[in-house]
């Protein structure tokens, strides 16, 4: 089955270390997204890539760094300078261009730095 | 980033009863979508809309693309218990969020 796929579901950290969140889709999709959500709040765009080897700053991109070697993968660090990284965390995709650009969900990542 | 302004909030219903809750931009949109999270989970696509003045549905949902293209409205008709979750809308533009509706639903 197609889909998106954020591992682990639960991570735990300590503060001062750098973490990396795992997003893998196999939609062949072109653009791939980073939110995070706080309790009780709405998602907030960290970067995005279009295509490969590109990506943009979003929203909230600061103490957070990606990469885009793949068109499959869009991983997501947390780097020490992000200053309340405790969060869950969402990847989305879509297919780049055309009238059909729904986004879809991976099923999230709660990190929780201790 | 557009803005997104997205409510109520939040919504206590009885089972039975129709919900119905808006986003409203200053900018305008090529596309609107409509989402469901429940707890702990990625948001789930509800209805995607297309053209101004779309109306869709699916299922016991509504939802229509407002015709200055700046506006959108989801509507759930006869809430059951399983309705629970925060909805978000999306502006496609630049794939920002609505800051959610929280619908809860008492048997």
């Amino acid at each position: 089955d197609g889909g998106i796929t954020q591992s682990p579901k639960y991570l735990f950290r300590k503060e001062g270390q750098n973490v990396t969140l795992s997003c893998e889709q196999n939609l062949n999709h072109d653009a791939m997204y980073w939110y995070r959500q706080d309790p009780g709040q709405g998602l907030r765009l960290i970067y995005y890539s279009q295509i490969v080897n590109d990506f943009q700053k979003g929203d909230i991109a600061e103490g957070y760094s990606v990469s885009r070697e793949k068109k499959e993968s869009f991983p997501l660090t947390v780097t020490s300078a992000q200053k309340n990284p405790t969060a869950f965390y969402l990847c989305a995709s879509t297919k780049a261009g055309g009238p059909n650009n729904e986004q879809f969900f991976g099923p999230g990542t709660r990190l929780t730095v201790l | 980033g557009q803005q997104l302004n997205q409510s109520p909030q939040s919504m206590f219903i009885q089972e039975g009863e129709d919900v119905s809750m808006n986003c409203t931009s200053s900018s305008i949109f090529n596309t609107w979508l409509w989402y469901k999270q429940d707890p702990g989970e990625g948001p789930v696509l509800l209805i995607a809309l297309y053209k101004a003045g779309e109306l869709t549905s699916n299922g016991r949902l509504t939802a229509q693309f407002g015709i200055t293209r700046k506006d959108s409205f989801l509507n759930i008709s006869a809430s059951i218990p399983s309705d629970v979750g925060i909805y978000f809308c999306a502006g496609h533009n630049d794939m920002r969020f609505g800051a959610g509706t929280r619908l809860t639903v008492k048997p």
